[in-house]
């Protein structure tokens, strides 16, 4: 399979933890984004690389999420501290350069927080 | 900022029978459109777009969606349904090329009956 993969796909962890997240880019696909999705919403935009360069944040990152990409092909989304509001599917999508304006989507990892 | 609405969360139809899936915008500058679909424990499969030129956009499975600048809507279409068109649909829009916070809707769940 040569579509974006993710892992976990599911994460159970008690508030407080921390919990890291694995996305794996389409390969050569030079844009990477991190959404978040809850249950009857759309997926929310989080944050953006191209490369190894994040480039945009939303404000809905708080100071407990912090996202890496450090040598422009995996990346990791890091939660700090966790909170049960952060419960959620957590989805990552990446594009090419040559057709930067679609992104596709791997299956995302689904955290629950007890 | 860039918004989407989906005034239906869910649409019925019968296999065989055309569906219309809605989707009003709301952004600045020239809209850059999207419909993904979500099955079940899979990730969102981009289905089509729309950039520029011909405002009636073919994508994939047989889809179709008509771009109109003056109702601001980007609504889905199929002429015949199919039971296994059922999922959630979401529309996107970004303002822009340059633009990588893309906003979806909440999604509509389509189900179609045999």
């Amino acid at each position: 399979d040569t579509g974006v993969s993710q892992d976990p796909r599911h994460k159970i962890t008690k508030r407080g933890q921390n919990v890291t997240f694995r996305c794996d880019p389409i390969s050569e696909h030079n844009r990477l984004y991190w959404y978040r999705q809850t249950l009857g919403q759309g997926p929310e935009f989080l944050t953006y690389f191209q490369n190894e360069a994040q480039l945009e944040k939303s404000r809905l990152l708080s100071d407990r999420f912090s996202a890496e990409r450090p040598k422009g092909s995996f990346s990791t989304l890091e939660i700090q501290r966790t909170e049960q509001g952060d419960s959620a599917m957590y989805l990552c999508a990446s594009s090419p350069s040559r057709e930067a304006d679609t992104q596709y989507f791997g299956p995302g990892t689904r955290l629950t927080v007890l | 900022a860039q918004s989407v609405a989906q005034p239906e969360d869910q649409v019925n139809v019968a296999e065989g029978n055309p569906l219309t899936v809605k989707c009003t915008y709301s952004v600045s500058g020239n809209p850059y459109l999207f419909w993904y679909v979500q099955y079940p424990n899979r990730g969102l499969q981009f289905l089509l777009k729309y950039i520029t030129g011909d405002n009636l956009v073919k994508g994939s499975y047989g889809f179709e969606a008509e771009f109109n600048k003056s109702q601001t809507s980007f609504h889905l279409k199929k002429p015949s349904a199919l039971v296994s068109d059922s999922a959630l649909y979401f529309c996107a829009v970004r303002a822009g090329y340059n633009n990588n916070d893309m906003r979806f809707g909440a999604g509509t769940r389509l189900t179609v009956k045999p």
